[in-house]
């Protein structure tokens, strides 16, 4: 059952742009928002995260936006750098089964 | 601090063979999960583990697939037999029980059935 839609599957920008990836949730249970970010050959790393009683979260260049009527997250990244070129999962959890239900994940490519 | 452990991290069988994955998660972490990841998609659940006891376990193809955590810190995840479509890579994470919303996931171990 795919719980958490993620758009777009790929992503090109220039470095300096502002990239943006998109996710709708269908479990109003989930509390808990994380993104992750995967370069090749590793694991998921944690980037930024969003707890629904707010409305937007930023942590330096990452920003998510909250919607919480709409059941609609996004990843804003400002000022795109070719280092931020990797793959991007939205996620949903429900705290108390604790289980993580990941997106399908947008390659993001930043050209320099 | 050393991160997430897992070996091998690439292994290559033909169908129908046995292979075991092995993960040793982070110091403290009491919380540990399996999770498949096939290209181009996200990580799905196979199995978590809240010390030793797996706490859930119902995305775990329990025909082919199982898993154990002996004392509740390292886990091995073997799959018998394999097959075709078992191609993918298996990542371990852990997490430290009173904040299970972050994960940290090892590099993961990527296997081949041919």
């Amino acid at each position: 059952q795919q719980q958490v839609k993620q758009s777009p599957q790929s992503l090109i920008v220039q470095k300096g742009g502002i990239s943006i990836i998109n996710c709708a949730y269908e479990n109003t249970a989930f509390d808990y928002f994380p993104w992750y970010q995967q370069f090749p050959g590793k694991g998921p790393a944690l980037l930024i995260a969003i707890r629904p009683d707010v409305s937007e979260k930023k942590e330096g260049r990452f920003t998510i936006s909250f919607n919480k009527s709409a059941k609609q997250f996004s990843l804003h990244i400002m000022d795109s750098q070719p280092g931020d070129s990797a793959t991007y999962f939205c996620a949903g959890q429900e705290t108390s089964g604790s289980r993580l239900t990941f997106g399908e994940g947008t390659q993001l490519t930043v050209n320099p | 601090e050393a991160g997430v452990v897992q070996s091998p991290r690439y292994k290559i069988i033909e169908k129908k063979q046995p292979v075991a994955f092995w993960c040793n998660p982070i110091s403290g972490h009491n919380t540990l999960y399996w999770y498949l990841q096939n290209l181009g998609q996200g990580p799905e659940l196979l199995i978590r583990y809240e010390n030793e006891e797996a706490v859930d376990d119902s995305q775990l193809p329990k025909d082919r697939f199982s898993a154990e955590r002996l004392k509740g810190v390292d886990s091995t995840l073997k799959i018998q037999p394999a097959e075709l479509g078992d191609s993918a890579v298996y990542l371990c994470a852990s997490s430290p029980t009173n904040f299970p919303g972050e994960l940290f996931f090892g590099e993961g171990s990527r296997l081949t059935v041919l």
